[in-house]
Formats: structure tokens, sequence, C-alpha cells
């Protein structure tokens, strides 16, 4: 069975901070890995994704993620956060055809001026 | 190119009762996959359709149910309502692409429907 454990519920970090979120995955076979944002009372964005290929991927907005497989983590690192950053994110797992998603519990981010 | 449209944005209905809800995937996908969102579960999985054919399922108890017509659009519906199923539904398309040896289904998400069970 496939699942996802977010260890942090809410993070607060000041703004111009750097932000590491924790994600750590159990998949079957080669997981396909995703971090999405949500604001309150919207839609998922999604902010990037790993398939294959080069570990380290870059998202949206300036964020970024590795894939250690040794370690089976997937988790989310911005150098800068914003304000703009505060709203809820997700980490999903999910796999080739299998369009279902699993996602974690989410991380609440919140930014102090 | 517009994104995942959902109708409506928000419902009340009483228990008891039935509901619809719509999803208009981004032209070009062909999958379309549910989710539900509460918090106290978080984000489960509904269904997956692609091309009219239910491909995926979660576990979710028969009252829930979904099509998908031959223009890709989708319906999910929820009989006999209770209480707990209050939550947020998300609907999601997706565009199969194969590039390179990997097969590429990222999953882009409507703005939800808002139900409220009263």
């Amino acid at each position: 069975a496939q699942s996802v454990t977010q260890p942090d519920i809410h993070i607060t970090v000041s703004e111009g901070a750097s932000l590491e979120l924790r994600c750590n995955y159990s998949y079957g076979a080669t997981p396909y890995l995703f971090w999405y944002v949500q604001s309150p009372g919207q839609g998922l964005q999604l902010l990037l994704k790993y398939f294959s290929g080069d570990t380290l991927v870059q998202g949206i907005k300036g964020f970024e993620a590795e894939f250690k497989r040794s370690q089976s983590s997937f988790n989310l690192r911005k150098p800068s956060v914003h304000w703009s950053d505060a709203a809820e994110y997700f980490c999903a797992v999910g796999g080739g055809s299998n369009y279902k998603l699993t996602f974690g519990k989410g991380t609440l981010l919140t930014v102090n001026p | 190119k517009a994104g995942v449209t959902q109708t409506p944005r928000y419902l009340i209905k009483t228990r008891g009762q039935q509901v619809t809800l719509s999803c208009s995937p981004i032209s070009g996908h062909r999958s379309v996959s549910w989710y539900q969102q509460t918090p106290g579960q978080g984000l489960q999985f509904l269904f997956e359709y692609f091309s009219e054919t239910q491909r995926n399922k979660g576990n979710f108890p028969g009252r829930f149910s979904g099509r998908q017509f031959s223009n890709s659009r989708s319906e999910m519906n929820v009989s006999t309502l209770e209480l707990g199923d209050s939550a947020l539904y998300l609907c999601a398309s997706s565009l199969e692409a194969w590039a390179s040896g990997t097969f590429y289904n990222e999953q882009f998400f409507g703005p939800g429907t808002r139900l409220t069970v009263l």
C-alpha cells in the first residue's frame, strides 16, 4: 500500500528565512512524487513533480525538492520565504498508470514578518 | 488554456438528499479524478475516469458514484447524503504522455466544490 508522512503539522518561519518541509513515502515501485500548495478555500496548485532522472527538481515560485530513494524522502525547500508563501503544503505519491494519488496530511506554513 | 472548472462552487444540502457535482477538464485532458478533502481524513481518492470508463476506485461506499462523458467532462453523484459527506470535493484532470521512456500523468486540480450537509 502507498502512504505519505508529513511529520510537521505546522511550521512557522520568518520572512526571508530558509524553509524545508519534510515528506516520507512508502511505495512498492518507482514512485511519482508531487508537492502541491493550497491557499485557504482554494484548490491545489502543483509546485513540482518527480517522475525520473535528476533527483533534484525545480518548481515554481522558487521551490525545489530532492528525491532520496535510500531515505524514501522527497523534501521541499526554498532558500528565502516570502509572506505570500503562507499556505498549506501537501506531498503526494502515485505511480505510472496509477492515477490514485495518496496525499500526506499536509504542513501548514505560517510566515512571520 | 483554461484550467479545470468545477460547478457549483458551493452547495448546501440536507441529510438524505442527493447531489451532483460537475467537472470540466483542461482541453485535451482525457483523465479525470475526484478527491474528497475533510479536516479529519485529509485528501482521499474517490475514483478516476478515462474515456468514459472508471479505471480506479477508492475506498468509498456505493453512495458515491461518477461518470464521464464523451467530451471528457465528468460528474460525481452522492446519494442519501450524510453529515460526514460535508467536504471540499476536488476534481483533477491529467494529460497522459510518454517521453523518453517515462509516463507522465501530472494532475491539475480545479478550485473544488464545497458541500455542506445539514
